[in-house]
């Protein structure tokens, strides 16, 4: 079974610009996650997504947003963005909402300058 | 608002010495308990769960971990490390969402 595929792996934007990167699930898992990692703030929850519709949300801007596509793949979408929104983009899925075994994807590099 | 503390940033031990890595969490309901690890180069991969029932957990490669309610932990362990387990290893609680320690980096000395 593959495992969580995230795109693209690496991506350099400018202040400003936005950015939206891609998550697909592991095929049957319904629920999607994405966290932020950097070295000063580790792993933080930014949103989850299952059905479609985003269930939880954590202490990000309004900048940082998301949706779910009906063959649970994902979005995350960053506007205007800053130079402390450069980190690890992680998306995890697992097969139902709330259920937290999570599986993590690769990540997504992001760097702003 | 819950939160999970690693107070071991960085753990260098020798091949074969014994692992504690300890994680406290602050919450006062049920919560789920998870360990995750990174190796270098690679996902965060889940090492074991608690979710319910008995409070010493046994996850892949050897590591264990135990839930103490009292003193809201859940410290991993392995008896015997090897150099393979060089990695950065996170505590994380959560039930609808999962909120992560900042990660302790173990190296292992050949």
């Amino acid at each position: 079974k593959a495992g969580v595929t995230q795109t693209p792996r690496y991506l350099i934007k400018t202040r400003g610009q936005q950015v939206t990167l891609s998550c697909s699930p592991i095929s049957g898992h319904r629920s999607v996650s994405w966290y932020q990692q950097t070295p000063g703030q580790g792993l933080q929850f930014l949103f989850e997504y299952f059905s479609e519709t985003q269930r939880n949300k954590g202490n990000f801007p309004g900048r940082f947003s998301g949706r779910q596509f009906s063959n649970s793949r994902s979005e995350m979408n960053v506007s205007t963005l800053e130079l402390g929104d450069s980190a690890l983009y992680l998306c995890a899925s697992s097969l139902m909402a709330g259920n937290n075994e999570q599986y993590f994807g690769p990540g997504t590099r992001l760097t702003v300058t | 608002a819950q939160s999970v503390s690693q107070h071991n940033h960085h753990v260098i031990l020798s091949e074969a010495a014994s692992l504690e890595l300890g994680c406290n969490y602050s919450y006062g309901g049920t919560v789920n308990l998870f360990w995750y690890v990174q190796y270098p180069g690679q996902h965060l991969q889940l090492l074991l769960k608690y979710f319910s029932g008995d409070p010493l957990v046994k996850g892949i490669k050897g590591f264990e971990a135990e839930f103490i309610k009292s003193k809201f932990s859940f410290n991993l362990r392995k008896p015997s490390v090897q150099w393979s387990d060089t990695a950065e290893y996170f505590c994380a609680v959560g039930l609808e969402k999962l909120t992560f320690g900042t990660g302790t980096r173990l190296t292992i000395i050949p």
